[in-house]
């Protein structure tokens, strides 16, 4: 299957400050990547899904402000948690999809494990 | 919003018996895909169905498409150590668009 990549795997930062998290499609072209959370022991819960070269479609309830996507090429996305606080801790999945990749299936990334101190 | 009715939630078997688990839904499906994650690790996908009724296989894995086109089913036949994880099953629905709906997960554990 296609490969996705993620970075940082864990990262763990103060409170207030920002992270970014990439997401790669290494073998193929990405036109759509999806941003999802998932807290313990629960399943996926999508945040936003990122066009290459549009904004970013967020989930309701999701604070565009607070979570910053930006997919400026075909194999790369990044998520950033801006003024982060503990209650952003989480596993954070990125997966992709489009050109290359079946279109009607996603391809998960590793995961960033985000602890905010 | 839509939701996936996965079940069973865990499952607790012993190592050679066969697995089973399935999703339902009250929306027709266009798309169902059977992912296994792993502790620490993003989502894997494990077949794909894109046709009501299609029956696929992945090794000791089969999944099919139900007819109706709101539900799904996979099979684990004779059950490894290693097949331990939590199991997703997601789908696509028109209304949707291309996003994907995810079920609560089945977790399996086997003991050998």
């Amino acid at each position: 299957g296609a490969v996705v990549s993620q970075h940082p795997s864990r990262v763990i930062c103060k409170s207030g400050t920002s992270v970014k998290i990439e997401c790669r499609s290494l073998d193929f072209q990405a036109t759509t990547m999806f941003w999802y959370r998932q807290f313990p022991k629960q399943s996926l819960m999508l945040m936003a899904t990122s066009n290459e070269g549009s904004k970013a479609t967020y989930e309701q309830g999701v604070e565009k402000d607070k979570f910053l996507i930006n997919h400026a090429s075909l194999t790369l996305s990044t998520l950033t948690v801006t003024s982060a606080h503990p209650e952003d801790s989480s596993f954070y999945i990125c997966s992709a999809g489009g050109a290359g990749a079946a279109t009607d299936t996603q391809y998960f990334g590793p995961g960033t494990r985000l602890t905010v101190l | 919003g839509q939701q996936l009715n996965q079940s069973p939630q865990s499952m607790f078997i012993q190592e050679g018996e066969d697995v089973s688990m399935n999703c339902t839904s009250s929306s027709i499906f266009n798309t169902w895909l059977w992912y296994k994650q792993e502790p620490g690790e993003g989502p894997v996908l494990l077949i794909a169905l894109y046709k009501a009724g299609e029956l696929t296989s992945n090794g000791r894995l089969t999944a099919q498409f139900g007819i109706t086109r709101k539900d799904s089913f996979l099979n684990i036949s004779a059950s490894i150590p290693s097949d331990v994880g939590i199991y997703f099953c997601a789908g696509r629905f028109m209304e949707y668009g291309n996003k994907l709906v995810f079920g609560a997960g089945t977790i399996l554990r086997v003991k050998s």
